[in-house]
């Protein structure tokens, strides 16, 4: 069945870096676009960007575009998530999450993974 | 780029209709027939409701609606039961490959 399988939680200090992974199966892995979306303890959702899988082409949130960078593995149908200079506030759970449509439409976030933790604390 | 306005929370009895607003600006949520509606229970993933305003994908109840209007789109659960109770988050596409969303409005059934 078609899935994301992300990596486990993290405990990050201030200032490092987090590289967060979401392998995909049961789909054709550069037919989606993949997006992050990430959540701090009882708040909202927060749209972090998109990756292409296929040509790797990216869009970030404004508010996060300085720190952060997604890529992705053809050959591991992987993409990942790495946010820099961590501070307090990016303590959340992490969600890479499926578009609902083929490219080369993007739309609405259909199949999530289970989430990551990532803590940053020192 | 602002989040989509959401009421902090509603509260209904079984069998009641609910509706649950989502305000956002002319350069998002009222520019683009793209709003999606996220249903959440407590420690679990979102997962996707209504989507391009008022469509919904397979396996969605059809107790489930959406609709819009200017810059405010809503979501309405009729026949409220007791598994419906849980966060609701409203999204729209704002432009140039972003996306915004709500604060996320807590459903109590009581």
């Amino acid at each position: 069945q078609v899935q994301l399988v992300q990596s486990g939680a993290e405990l990050k200090k201030p200032g490092a870096s987090v590289k967060v992974s979401c392998k995909a199966s049961g789909y054709t892995f550069t037919n989606y676009y993949i997006h992050w979306v990430r959540q701090a303890p009882g708040q909202g959702l927060e749209w972090m960007g998109l990756i292409n899988p296929r040509g790797g082409s990216t869009s970030y949130a404004q508010t996060l575009q300085a720190r952060v960078s997604m890529t992705r593995d053809t050959s591991t149908s992987t993409v990942y998530m790495e946010l820099n200079s961590l501070r307090s506030e990016d303590t959340a759970i992490y969600y890479c999450a499926r578009d609902l449509h083929q490219l080369p439409q993007t739309e609405t976030f259909d199949i999530w993974g289970q989430g990551t933790m990532v803590t940053v604390s020192s | 780029q602002s989040a989509l306005t959401q009421p902090a929370s509603v509260s209904g009895s079984p069998g009641q209709s609910i509706t649950i607003s989502c305000t956002g600006t002319s350069s998002d949520l009222g520019n683009y027939n793209l709003v999606s509606w996220y249903q959440q229970h407590p420690g679990t993933a979102p997962r996707l409701m209504i989507y391009e305003g008022y469509k919904r994908p397979s396996g969605v109840s059809n107790r489930f609606s959406g609709s819009k209007s200017g810059n405010t789109a809503s979501l309405t659960i009729s026949g409220l039961q007791a598994e419906d109770e849980a966060d609701y988050h409203c999204c729209s596409y704002a432009g140039s490959f972003t996306w915004v969303f709500g604060g996320g409005t807590k459903l109590t059934v009581l």
